[in-house]
Order: structure tokens, then sequence, then C-alpha cells
């Protein structure tokens, strides 16, 4: 199957800083990017949708000027995570499609913890 | 609006038996499409088996297969002959045609007794 890679794989910054996550499809060309954030031992809760070139569309209740996300190319999508905070701790997962009803391939997640 | 519901947190299977977790959906939409998601301990989400709801024939992949009932709308998920490395979360995913987005269960933690 197609590869997704995310980066970093971990990442702790302090409070009040910004931390900024990659997805990039290895192999396709993603027209869509779709970003997940996930709480231990739960599913995975969708924060926003992103097409290349294109503003991302948010889900209800996730804030769009705290995540940030960029998806300037077709092989790479961004999440930054501004003026972070510990409760923004969290598991975020992001996965990339190359077209309405294809697969989606899901990157290997990055865990976030702000101290 | 659509909704996957799966009702067992945990289930769990000796070695070589077979396991059957369940999903229920809920769309007013006839084309759509379903899937089963396995994420183990590394957190990778992969794709176990994929269903378009406009075939009656129930998808089979070696040793997964699904039970998929449309006018129900649940859509069961068949492990045969379990092995350890089946551990894991495993998750009920809806798509309708045309969008673009994943709706997920809850998640049932698999656990395989050796």
């Amino acid at each position: 199957g197609a590869v997704v890679s995310q980066h970093p794989s971990w990442v702790i910054c302090k409070s009040g800083t910004s931390v900024k996550i990659e997805c990039r499809s290895l192999d396709f060309q993603a027209t869509t990017m779709f970003w997940y954030r996930q709480f231990p031992k739960q599913s995975l809760m969708l924060m926003a949708t992103s097409n290349e070139g294109s503003k991302a569309t948010y889900e209800q209740g996730v804030e769009k000027d705290k995540f940030l996300i960029n998806h300037a190319s077709l092989t790479l999508s961004t999440l930054t995570v501004t003026s972070a905070h510990p409760e923004d701790s969290s598991f975020y997962i992001c996965s990339a499609k190359t077209g309405m009803n294809t697969e989606a391939f899901f990157g290997q997640g990055t865990r976030l913890t702000v101290v | 609006a659509q909704t996957v519901t799966q009702s067992q947190p945990e289930m769990s299977v000796q070695e070589a038996e077979t396991v059957t977790l369940s999903c229920t959906y809920d769309t007013s939409e006839s084309d759509y499409y379903l899937f089963w998601y396995k994420q183990p301990p590394s957190r990778q989400m992969i794709l176990v088996i994929r269903q378009e709801a406009y075939k009656q024939q129930n998808a089979t992949e070696n040793r997964f297969s699904v039970n998929f009932q449309k006018a129900a709308k649940s859509f069961s998920l068949k492990i045969s002959d379990s092995q350890l490395g089946d551990a894991a979360m495993y998750f009920c995913a809806s798509q309708l045609e045309g969008a673009q987005k994943l709706v997920f269960g809850q998640g049932t933690r698999l656990t395989i007794n050796p």
C-alpha cells in the first residue's frame, strides 16, 4: 500500500510555544489530507480536512486559530499547534487520500506532550 | 448524520479460535463504504477490510471476513484462526459515497490468549 510518513513521531514542548507536525505522502499525490486527534483508549476524532491549495475545513469545536493546517503541496500537509498548553497533549494522526472514494492511508502518528 | 457504534469495548479469544467483533451504523444514504481498521500497539492504523454497500457479497481477506447486513445496518468482523499478532484495537468506520471523511466507531480492544 501507499506510504504516509508523519514527523516527528513524538515531541515535547513547553507551554506557550508552537509545534509543527508534518504529514507526507511518499509515493502518491494526496489531494486530501485529514488530521485526527486520539485520546488514550479512545477513538480517532477528526479535527480537519485539508485539500491541496485551499483552506482547511475544520470540524465543529476545533479552534482553527490554534490548530493551523497548511496543505501547500500534493505531498505535504502540516499541523501547527500554536501556543500549546498541557491540555493539547495528545496523539495526532494524519491520513491521506488520492480521491473521493479511495482508501485512506494513515501516518504513524505523533505523540505531543506539552509541559 | 452518520454514526458508527461498537458495543464491545473489549473482547478476548483463545489463539487459533474464531472471534466476531460487532459494529452497527446509521445513515440515511444508500451508497456508502464500510471499513474495519486495526490499530496495534504501534498506533499505526491499518486497513483490514473494506465493503461497498452496493455489493451483496461479503468481503473477505484471508482470515478476515465480514457479515454485512444492510437492512439491519450491521457490519461485523470475523477473525478466524486468531493469531497473537491480531491483538489490537479494531475500529469500524463508514464513509458516504462522494464524501471524503471517515466516521469511526469507539473501538474494540481485542486480546489474544495464548
